[in-house]
């Protein structure tokens, strides 16, 4: 079925471990977006793309970075991971600025 | 900071109820997004506007600029409708600010 999809959908990391969240679309969208959900906090953008080979900073891109290298693909890495980054992550696309967002299913991830 | 609220925080209705949902700001915005969180988690775009009036089914969502307020409507509530309702205000730039949402309940 066509949409965005996440990988992993849960993990665990030690403090000081790295990873890679990975965020695939079938869906020709120019944008691509990171969230972060945390418990009475809205969604908070991490980075996003406004199209393939770019990247930008969204409201908290401390600890995080990425990567557009393919259209389809939005990559979210953690360098060193800190127990602050225990959340659930999601990955959004759109096709233009003022479209609608297709999610992924989002990745719970802890820190510990 | 918040830049947008919502409210209520949380709501119960009765199936068939009418609900309205509120959502305000403090600034100029250039679009406003309303989304559904289900209770699994995934989360569906509902409506995109900057002025006026959308509907999609039994959906109806408003927004008023000069009063820098949208509202969410749900017609004829059914307990398939209980999720987290949020919305997002984009002021300049590329980025959304998202409320915390309304969780709404919707019993038979």
């Amino acid at each position: 079925n066509a949409g965005v999809t996440q990988t992993p959908k849960f993990r665990v990391l030690k403090t000081g471990q790295s990873m890679t969240l990975l965020c695939a679309q079938d869906m020709n969208h120019e944008y691509m977006y990171w969230y972060r959900q945390d418990p009475g906090m809205g969604l908070r953008l991490i980075h996003y793309s406004v199209g393939e080979g770019t990247t930008a900073k969204g409201e908290v891109p401390d600890g995080y970075n990425v990567s557009r290298l393919k259209k389809q693909n939005f990559l979210l890495g953690l360098e060193s991971a800190a127990p602050s980054q225990t959340s659930v992550y999601f990955c959004a696309s759109s096709y233009g600025m003022l479209d609608g967002y297709t999610f992924g299913s989002g990745t719970r991830l802890t820190v510990v | 900071k918040n830049e947008v609220e919502q409210s209520p925080q949380n709501l119960t209705a009765q199936e068939g109820e009418f609900i309205t949902i509120n959502c305000s700001y403090s600034v100029g915005i250039s679009a406003l997004h309303w989304l559904q969180q289900h209770p699994g988690g995934g989360i569906v775009s509902l409506f995109m506007l900057s002025s006026g009036k959308k509907k999609h089914g039994r959906l109806i969502a408003t927004i008023n600029i000069q009063e820098k307020h949208s509202s969410l409507h749900i017609t004829a509530s059914h307990p398939r409708d209980s999720a987290v309702y949020i919305c997002a205000v984009r002021l300049n730039g590329n980025q959304f600010y998202f409320g915390t949402g309304t969780s709404l309940t919707v019993i038979p």
